[in-house]
């Protein structure tokens, strides 16, 4: 158990809706990163936010938005939703430039 | 910019035997490594990474990796297998600091025969 819980565990959208994903950090973490993992492959950095600022990025399109919030915890919402967006989301938490702690995922499915 | 190749995506070796996962990165500054491990419908565990000093890190379970930077290389290897270390393993590379993330390589699917 390393303390960062997702939910839901398990969502089915169509094309073209908006999901939002959650995450709620391992206590005292103040860094939240979320990444997208295919299957088959390995995952993919979308972003990280830091005291609820974004704090570096990677090569997702603006319609994956994120948000942080007061008590650390954490959205992740993807709008326009296409088929290639099937996948594990994982958010993994930390202390700044620590140890990574990674959630159990949600894995999306886009119909 | 960073990368990662791990070589061979599916290892199959016999319960005992030794374990070698390979894994080369490519970094425009010096890198920290990493390697996780994933079990079905988990989070990602981390066995052990290299950061600075002593090239060959010993992690968790009896993994150990030898960072060789001549080779590029960061090579994940067990000297027993067990029955329990089948799972996915991947290799990641965070080279700019700056950035904070990790850049995964696409992973090893480790099947322990008995």
């Amino acid at each position: 158990e390393t303390g960062v819980t997702q939910s839901p565990t398990h969502l089915i959208k169509t094309r073209g809706q908006q999901v939002t994903l959650r995450c709620s950090s391992q206590s005292g973490h103040n860094t939240v990163s979320w990444y997208q993992q295919a299957l088959g492959q390995g995952p993919q950095f979308i972003f990280q936010y830091y005291r609820e600022e974004e704090n570096g990025r990677g090569n997702f399109p603006p319609r994956f938005s994120g948000l942080q919030f007061p008590n650390y915890s954490s959205e992740l919402n993807v709008n326009a939703l296409e088929l290639d967006d099937s996948a594990l989301y994982l958010c993994a938490s930390s202390l700044k430039n620590e140890k990574l702690f990674f959630g159990s995922g949600t894995q999306l499915s886009v119909l | 910019a960073q990368s990662v190749t791990q070589l061979g995506s599916h290892v199959s070796v016999s319960e005992g035997a030794l374990v070698l996962l390979r894994c080369n990165y490519s970094s425009s500054v010096p890198p920290y490594l990493f390697w996780y491990v994933q079990y079905p419908n988990q989070g990602l565990q981390l066995l052990l990474k290299y950061t600075t000093g002593a090239t060959l890190v010993k992690g968790i379970n009896g993994f150990e990796a030898e960072f060789k930077k001549s080779e590029t290389s960061f090579h994940l290897t067990k000297p027993s297998a067990h029955m329990s270390d089948a799972a996915e393993y991947f290799c990641a590379v965070r080279g700019d600091t700056g950035r904070r993330a990790l850049t995964f390589g696409s992973g090893t699917r480790l099947q322990v025969q008995p």
